[in-house]
């Protein structure tokens, strides 16, 4: 079992759907990183948090440290939002080791 | 504000070759330095971190080795490509503060193809 799981693995979305990418972890970690992938193979990171919840634009994240879970929300989804999104649990303090899932990808039709 | 760069963007080599592939990091110092891979059709994967000059950690053995002569350069070579060490290389950079966690910020990545 991969120490990091995201589902669902792959998602279809029309344009303005609310969406939705689960993530579960089995290590401890110091933080959960939500990172997004674009084609091209760029990679941003969009959230780290370490506890509650985080908002940026349509974009919202929240992880609950006693069910080892984090989710990632896109309100009123575009199709610019197609990407692979990747959750990565921060091990290792200092150091900032990363354990990857193994990405969601999203597409969003218009 | 910081920066992070690496090149070549994209390299095709014949097993057997060696391999340089370099990152630079702008407008901070003394950060932790990563590289991670992504093979095809699988998820990122830490190879060596760095916490300051000379000092590298690898993650996975391999053929791959690292080097930071610089506190703000971090390399990754090999002697002699593999056919499985194609893949997407990205390098990231994170500041240091204590036992705490910091958001990693990743270059643009170079996609290398062995053949």
């Amino acid at each position: 079992k991969n120490e990091v799981e995201q589902s669902p693995q792959n998602l279809t979305a029309q344009e303005g759907e609310f969406i939705t990418i689960n993530c579960s972890y089995s290590v401890g970690i110091s933080a959960l990183h939500w990172l997004q992938q674009h084609p091209g193979g760029g990679i941003v990171s969009l959230f780290m948090l370490s506890s509650g919840k985080k908002k940026h634009g349509r974009l919202i994240a929240t992880i609950n440290i006693q069910e080892k879970h984090s989710s990632l929300h896109i309100t009123a989804s575009h199709p610019r939002d197609s990407a692979v999104y990747i959750c990565a649990a921060a091990v290792g303090g200092s150091q900032g080791n990363l354990i990857f899932g193994k990405g969601t990808k999203l597409s969003v039709k218009p | 504000s910081q920066t992070i760069h690496q090149w070549p963007a994209t390299l095709v080599q014949p097993v057997g070759s060696p391999l340089s592939l370099e990152c630079t990091v702008e407008g901070t110092s003394n950060p932790n330095l990563y590289w991670y891979r992504q093979a095809a059709g699988r998820g990122l994967q830490l190879l060596f971190y760095s916490v300051g000059i000379g000092q590298i950690s690898s993650e996975v053995p391999q053929n791959l080795s690292a080097s930071r002569p610089q506190d703000r350069q971090f390399i990754l070579s090999s002697k002699k490509l593999l056919l499985s060490d194609s893949g997407f290389y990205l390098c990231a950079w994170s500041r240091v503060r204590g036992a705490l966690s910091y958001e990693q910020y990743f270059g643009p990545g170079t996609r290398l193809t062995v053949t």
